[in-house]
């Protein structure tokens, strides 16, 4: 079990860059989320989806486009990126049906992204 | 709507003393789970607890005990005797169903310092 894989895990950007972050668990949660922490604001949620098809909108999805085409994968676009992105990204899975670990969200190890 | 409040931003005690994070939330659904996340400086998150709202029996684990009081809305983590290993932010997180939509959200984390 790899659980949450983030990839990459550190990039550099120009402003008006895009580039997409990459997440993918294989528990087959059902639950998948983008979170950005930045000092003193905790974590943020951006965007999430509660199967595949499904995506919402978090507390800051401006900027950011999410899909989720299968249940393993929730990619993250940012189309045009500007400095206020620069953080610190992490992805999360939870289970919201049923077992041990249920509710419990494992995270990825996180993505250093600095727009210049 | 959600919410998670942790008042103190920035804790600091010398080690060995007691000490006890605040957690207060709000919720209008009447199934909720509340959670607490530790993030060490190497950044990665660590799951700690996980409570539903029916279950307000307090939980000891090792040093770590939770106190959750339903009637004052809040879920206060106490570590007894700290050591300088738990030096980090901790989280403190509100799931449930809302409008319909399932929602994971976090305060804004207290930050632990133990001193040796």
């Amino acid at each position: 079990n790899a659980g949450v894989t983030q990839t990459p895990k550190f990039q550099v950007l120009k402003t008006g860059q895009s580039m997409t972050l990459q997440c993918a668990q294989d528990m087959n949660h059902e639950y998948m989320s983008w979170y950005r922490q930045d000092p003193g604001m905790g974590l943020r949620l951006i965007h999430y989806s509660v199967g595949a098809g499904i995506t919402d909108q978090g507390e800051v999805p401006n900027g950011y486009n999410v899909s989720r085409s299968t249940t393993e994968d929730f990619p993250l676009r940012l189309l045009s990126a500007a400095p206020s992105q620069t953080s610190v990204y992490f992805c999360a899975s939870s289970s919201i049906s049923s077992g041990r670990n249920y509710n419990e969200q494992f995270f990825g190890p996180g993505t250093r992204l600095t727009v210049l | 709507a959600q919410k998670v409040t942790q008042a103190q931003t920035e804790i600091s005690v010398v080690e060995k003393e007691d000490v006890t994070l605040d957690c207060v939330y709000e919720t209008r659904d009447t199934t909720y789970y509340l959670f607490w996340y530790k993030q060490p400086p190497s950044g990665e998150l660590v799951f700690l607890i996980r409570r539903n709202s029916f279950d307000e029996q307090n939980e000891i684990s090792g040093r770590y005990s939770w106190n959750f009081q339903k009637s004052t809305s809040s879920f206060n983590f106490t570590i007894t005797a700290s050591q300088v290993v738990d030096s980090a932010v901790y989280f403190c997180a509100l799931s449930g169903y809302t409008s319909g939509t399932y929602k994971y959200i976090f305060g804004t984390g207290t930050r632990l310092k133990v001193l040796a």
